[in-house]
């Protein structure tokens, strides 16, 4: 089983519609979460970080964090065609943070 | 916004040449890190580094070495290039919180 585990897609939504992403991790430990977004032939950018239970917006990115459950998601509303990109789930194990192989979202018009 | 600059953004190369990939950020960031990745797959880190003079390997075994002599310098180097070194190189950094910061990548080809 893998340290941190996400769908690799491709997920398809439509432009409009909410994309939700899921990521689950094997240390209970684990205190940070983070979701970073990747375009193709770049490097990752940081979305959102999530330490505490419950949810957290940003703009039209809400990040939701269940440590019971070990699992932690990215809702995007009214999702845009730059959306489209690969969406790295990372969690921290002790002193270093362990990357998903990310999930491909597509945006289709 | 980070500030991690990685140079040469791109670079061809023949086999058996020594390479040397730069990685400079000005945050003042303690921790720095070295990952490769191939086109459409996952992150594997290679090395890391928690301050000056420390240096660790990563997850992934890499003939790659690095060096910490300044806070702001993470230098990759590769004594004999091969092309199964051919891939994408990215450099990160951290400071007292956990989140890292990507700087923009190397791409290596080894002909």
């Amino acid at each position: 089983q893998k340290e941190v585990e996400q769908n690799s897609g491709p997920l398809s939504v439509p432009e409009g519609a909410i994309a939700s992403l899921n990521c689950t991790y094997s240390d209970r430990g684990s205190q940070s979460f983070f979701w970073y977004r990747q375009y193709s032939g770049k490097s990752p950018e940081l979305i959102m970080s999530i330490y505490s239970n419950g949810d957290k917006e940003d703009g039209r990115f809400t990040a939701q964090l269940n440590k019971a459950s070990q699992y932690v998601s990215l809702l995007i509303r009214d999702s845009q065609p730059s959306d489209s990109a690969t969406y790295l789930c990372a969690v921290n194990r002790a002193s270093k943070i362990i990357f998903g192989s990310g999930t491909r979202l597509s945006i289709r018009p | 916004e980070a500030d991690i600059y990685q140079t040469p953004r791109y670079l061809v190369i023949g086999t058996g040449k020594k390479i040397t990939l730069e990685c400079s950020q000005t945050m003042g960031h303690d921790k720095m890190y070295w990952y490769q990745q191939d086109p459409g797959m996952e992150l594997h880190l290679i090395h890391y580094s928690y301050g000056v003079n420390s240096t660790e390997k990563g997850d992934l075994s890499s003939e790659s070495t690095v060096s910490r002599i300044r806070t702001e310098h993470f230098p990759l180097t590769l004594e004999s290039a091969r092309p199964s070194h051919t891939s994408q190189y990215l450099c990160a950094s951290s400071g007292l919180g956990e989140t890292q910061y990507f700087g923009p990548g190397t791409r290596l080809l080894v002909l």
